[in-house]
This record gives C-alpha cells, sequence and structure tokens, in this order.
C-alpha cells in the first residue's frame, strides 16, 4: 500500500494569512492526488485533483503542487470558512489511501 | 444536482453484519462508480472499496477483502455495502461517494454521502 504522510498534524494561523501543508507519498504516485477539507459533522469535500485541478466552485485560494512523492496544498488569503481538518489521498492504485489529516485552527 | 442519500444509522452486536444504502440522484447512475469510505471517531478516512455501477466490477481493500460485499441496484439506483463479522473495530461514519470513472475507477471521489454511523455493542 502507499503510505501518505502529511505535515504539520495541526497548524494554528489567522485569518488572511497563506498556510501551506504538505503531504508525501511512500512511493511515486505521479500527479494521482487528491485533497479534501472536512468540517465537524459533515462528509469530506473534494477541493483538488489531479494534484492541481481546483474543482468547480472551490475558491481560487486554494492550490495544489507537486508530483510524484511531494505534494503541498496552499491556501492564500485564509478566510473563517477554511478553517476545518484537510486530508491527502493518493488514486494512483488500490487501495486508496488518506493522509492521516491536517487540523487548521484560529490563532 | 447530484445527490447521496444513505440510510440511517445501524446498532449491531458483535459478529453480527450491516447493510448500508445509498440512493443516487441527478446523474445517469450507471456513469459513475461509487466508493465506500468509513471514518472512525476522530481518525481519517479510510477507503474500503469500489463498484463500478456500469458493470458491477468491485476493488476491495485488503483489510476489507472476505468480510465485505458491494453492490448496485441499477433499477432503483441504489449502491448497498455489506459488513460482515462486526467488532467494535468497525464503529464508524460509513460514506458512500461518486467517482466518476465508469469502468474503471478515476480515484477521486467528488459527491459524497451525507454519512451513516454504525455503533458495535453488546
Amino acid at each position: 500500500d502507499v503510505q501518505m504522510t502529511q505535515s504539520p498534524s495541526s497548524v494554528s494561523a489567522s485569518v488572511g494569512d497563506r498556510v501551506t501543508i504538505t503531504c508525501r507519498a511512500s512511493q511515486g504516485i505521479s500527479t494521482w492526488l487528491a485533497w479534501y477539507q472536512q468540517k465537524p459533522g459533515k462528509a469530506p469535500k473534494l477541493l483538488i485533483s489531479a494534484a492541481s485541478s481546483l474543482q468547480s466552485g472551490v475558491p481560487s485560494r486554494f492550490s495544489g503542487s507537486g508530483s510524484g512523492t511531494d505534494f503541498t496544498l496552499t491556501i492564500n488569503g485564509l478566510q473563517p470558512e477554511d478553517f476545518a481538518t484537510y486530508y491527502c489521498q493518493q488514486a494512483s492504485s488500490f487501495p486508496y489511501t488518506f493522509g492521516q489529516g491536517t487540523k487548521l485552527e484560529i490563532k | 444536482q447530484v445527490q447521496l442519500v444513505q440510510s440511517g444509522a445501524e446498532v449491531k452486536k458483535p459478529g453480527a453484519s450491516v447493510k448500508v444504502s445509498c440512493k443516487a440522484s441527478g446523474y445517469t447512475f450507471t456513469s459513475y462508480s461509487i466508493n465506500w469510505v468509513r471514518q472512525a471517531p476522530g481518525q481519517g478516512p479510510e477507503w474500503m472499496g469500489w463498484i463500478s455501477s456500469y458493470n458491477g466490477n468491485t476493488n476491495y481493500a485488503p483489510k476489507f477483502q472476505g468480510r465485505v460485499t458491494m453492490s448496485t441496484d441499477t433499477s432503483t439506483t441504489t449502491a448497498y455495502m455489506e459488513l460482515r463479522s462486526l467488532t467494535s473495530d468497525d464503529i464508524a461514519v460509513y460514506y458512500c461517494a461518486t467517482d466518476r470513472g465508469m469502468s474503471d475507477s478515476n480515484g477521486y471521489q467528488d459527491y459524497w454521502g451525507q454519512g451513516t454511523l454504525v455503533t458495535v455493542s453488546s
């Protein structure tokens, strides 16, 4: 199985800040990577697929980059609604695997 | 609009089975496949498996192989996930999610159901 490791596990930031979350795969996955946002009691929401392709309706302050084993999710100009937990997921091979999550908290 | 509506919360005894349903609407059912993902309390999501609504092909995570069965009913546009031999380790919210692949998975879960809480308790 491909192991996905996210860092940091939590981060505190203020409205308007820029935040970067990283995700590392245990083996190369090309750009077969997704980012999800999850708020308490809700299902995950797909933000980005194919490492950098923003889903329809997702604000442009979200961006993704990377290929191979190292990926980043960047949020420019944090908004109050962005405080949530973020997960990466590899879509390169079965079984699909998720990172352990990064909780983005208000400073 | 695409909508996935799951069945209600379940309480099961250890050793029992649970079958969760996922009613799809707002798209041609056989055009998208379905993934099942679970999330234990305080944990991250865990992918359980995938089924093509087009041809019924499945792929199960090794952890669940032999204990899970995924199926679809195209006449009612409903997907099902049955998990057997339940233990306390299976306490989780179970989600269905669409996958834009038809006969093959594309790996990305874009529309999600609301989740079904499964509790295992004697």
